[in-house]
């Protein structure tokens, strides 16, 4: 079946910093990838759609230049939280939809714990 | 995008059916009803995904009413590691379908005591 691969699986980096997630598709090629965030006891809540080859279309409230997705393959997407505080703190989640019939064809990465500190 | 309401939290025992409704009155002709499920600090996982009626596969039941407003996933025997979060999702699916999104809604806590 569909795999997604996220990685890395937990980083904790210094305020002011920055840090860069992956989100790979293993076996299928993704057209469109999403990132979610999650905070705890709380759900998912997309932050941007990314087509490959074009800019990220990001949702109402995301800061685009503080969350920089590029999607440059059809196989990666990369998430990079720029000059990271505290509040950024969360569960990163990606998602990838190949172009294909059954299951709804989404596949979900097994999430991304950054802790800012 | 069809809003969806679900029961924030439901209780079970082990070997208990466990069946969650979620409500989706506003779900639109083309739209499919999907269920994820969510263990802590990982990403969802697809269950089962209906249009109409019933559909069965090796995890669980998705029952659909005719005017399609809300459905009910049916976990048969549940285990201590059926624990999880549960969410329906409406929308759109298929190949051609581009730009579709998923949006969450709140989910079902589901906790299974021994």
């Amino acid at each position: 079946g569909a795999v997604v691969s996220q990685h890395p699986s937990r980083v904790i980096c210094k305020s002011g910093t920055s840090v860069k997630i992956e989100c790979r598709s293993l076996d299928f090629q993704a057209t469109t990838m999403f990132w979610y965030r999650q905070f705890p006891k709380q759900s998912l809540m997309l932050m941007a759609t990314s087509n490959e080859g074009s800019k990220a279309t990001y949702e109402q409230g995301v800061e685009k230049d503080k969350f920089l997705i590029n999607h440059a393959s059809l196989t990666l997407s990369t998430l990079t939280v720029t000059s990271a505080h505290p509040e950024d703190s969360s569960f990163y989640i990606c998602s990838a939809r190949a172009d294909r019939v059954g299951n709804y064809g989404y596949t979900f990465g097994s999430g991304t714990r950054l802790t800012v500190v | 995008l069809a809003k969806t309401t679900q029961p924030i939290s439901m209780d079970s025992y082990e070997g208990q059916e466990v069946n969650i409704t979620c409500s989706h009155n506003n779900i639109a002709t083309n739209d499919y009803i999907t269920w994820y499920q969510q263990f802590p600090s990982q990403g969802p996982r697809f269950i089962i995904q209906g249009y109409k009626t019933k559909v069965t596969n090796e995890v669980a039941s998705l029952f659909i009413p005719a005017d399609r407003k809300s459905s009910t996933l049916s976990l048969p025997r549940v285990s201590l590691s059926d624990t999880a979060v549960y969410y329906c999702l409406v929308g759109t699916t298929g190949v051609y379908n581009q730009g579709g999104k998923l949006i969450f809604g709140q989910g079902t806590e589901l906790s299974v005591k021994p």
